[in-house]
């Protein structure tokens, strides 16, 4: 089954310390990775994606995600955080083939303490 | 920026009735999409659009669910006969393209949570 796993239901840091947020996937063929953030009563927000070439990404608000290809993974990281990235966060993977749909991952809060 | 809308933004109504959630696409888009998220569970799949019928539904989109574009702006999500189990959150979603260009993010609006009492 296709699947998309994000370990930890909560990460905490500090404020300016560097963060990561882990997804692993499980799907067929090449997929194509994403990272939305939702802040509370509000929708799906795009923060990056990941297609082919250069293994890191770079997306909105300062952050970037790492491709792993051998490890099927795709973690979220910034190199400072700040309070206003407290939010959750999910990642997200769109199977290789002739499908359009998303698999998401159940999402990870992420606390910034200032 | 353009952004996806929808209405209402909270649902109240009693099982067995039924429900239309309405939907703004940005408007150069050309896919559509609905994905709901139970309470403290994952966003899931229900379906996608794209030229006038759908393109791909899960399991979860049974009979009870249809979706219509019944004219140039808008997009809904009618569920015929609601259960206590579809109390949800319910995203709309559209992207510029969709099979072909597999990179075209989606663009989220800001959900209707439909509660079924």
């Amino acid at each position: 089954a296709q699947s998309v796993a994000q370990p930890e239901d909560q990460v905490n840091v500090a404020e300016g310390n560097p963060l990561t947020v882990k997804c692993t996937y499980s799907v067929s063929g090449n997929p194509y990775l994403f990272w939305y953030v939702q802040y509370p009563n509000r929708g799906l927000q795009f923060l990056l994606k990941y297609i082919t070439g250069d293994n890191l990404v770079k997306g909105s608000y300062g952050f970037e995600a790492e491709f792993n290809k051998s490890q099927t993974s795709f973690h979220l990281k910034k190199p400072s955080a700040l309070v206003s990235d407290s939010a959750l966060y999910f990642c997200a993977v769109r199977p290789g083939g002739a499908t359009n749909k998303l698999i998401f991952g159940t999402g990870t809060l992420l606390a910034v303490q200032p | 920026e353009p952004e996806v809308t929808q209405t209402p933004s909270h649902q109240v109504t009693q099982m067995g009735q039924e429900v239309i959630l309405r939907c703004v696409p940005i408007s150069n888009h050309l896919y559509f999409y609905w994905y709901r998220q139970i309470l403290g569970q994952k966003v899931e799949f229900l379906v996608s659009f794209y030229n006038n019928e759908i393109s791909e539904k899960s399991e979860i989109f049974d009979d009870q669910f249809s979706v219509e574009r019944p004219d140039g702006s808008n997009f809904t999500l009618k569920i015929r006969s609601t259960k206590l189990e579809d109390s949800a959150m319910y995203f709309c979603a559209s992207s510029e393209a969709g099979p072909i260009l597999r990179n075209s993010p989606l663009h989220f609006g800001n959900g209707t949570r439909l509660t079924v009492t």
